[in-house]
């Protein structure tokens, strides 16, 4: 069965860093597009970058490039996204999503981050 | 890359049928067959309903029906339930390489 289970809920201040994981099981973890999506309370879903682990493929949305850094760990079947500084407008749920030829059929629970002083 | 545009939202009674519009550019949905459309429930996870434009995900009601035409991509859903009252989001891929989500849409059921 494939799942996606995301690191849990966050709390943090704006300036601080955060990394957050989203773990794959059930299939070739490596052979698989990760995305990663932005839904800020109340609002729509947004794409904030693509992976593809096998050939190296990281893609941004402008929105997000240079804010944001999704990397692996392959060893641990393991994707992260990662802020060097955050800020209030952070605050998000954020959802991890496997993908193939365009489609995007599993998702994870979703983190919820807040960012607050 | 802009989002692709949706109705903010769309009622119907039960029964009936309703169409959600998602218009985008030729640099997207009238560039690429890859326009797929997810249903989110308050709180819940987006769930992947229609993809390819007009494929429906297993376990999916025939109930929903994507198209597509030109920039314009649609989602219709006949027979209207109390449970379709949800957000749509439609979705797709663009010449610069990444994917684009619609506005979304709220469907009410009257």
């Amino acid at each position: 069965e494939v799942q996606l289970v995301q690191s849990g809920a966050e709390v943090k201040k704006p300036g601080e860093s955060l990394k957050i994981s989203c773990k794959g099981s059930g299939y070739d973890f490596s052979n698989y597009w990760i995305g990663w999506v932005r839904q800020m309370p109340g609002k729509g879903l947004e794409w904030m970058g693509i992976a593809y682990y096998a050939n190296s493929d990281y893609r941004y949305s402008p929105s997000f490039q240079g804010q944001v850094t999704i990397s692996f760990d392959m060893s641990i079947s393991t994707t992260y996204l990662q802020w060097s500084s955050l800020e209030a407008s952070d605050t998000a749920m954020y959802y991890c999503a496997r993908g193939a030829g365009g489609t995007w059929f599993y998702w994870g629970q979703g983190t919820p981050v807040t960012v607050s002083s | 890359q802009s989002a692709l545009t949706q109705p903010a939202s769309v009622s119907g009674s039960p029964g009936q049928s309703i169409t959600i519009s998602c218009t985008g550019t030729s640099s997207d949905i009238g560039h690429f067959n890859m326009v797929s459309w997810f249903q989110q429930h308050p709180g819940k996870v987006p769930r992947l309903i229609i993809s390819d434009v007009s494929s429906r995900t297993s376990g999916v009601s025939v109930r929903f029906f994507g198209s597509k035409s030109g920039n314009t991509a649609s989602l219709t859903i006949s027979g209207l339930q109390a449970e379709d009252e949800a957000d749509y989001y439609c979705n797709s891929y663009s010449t610069s390489d990444i994917h684009v989500f619609g506005t979304g849409t709220s469907v009410t059921v009257l």
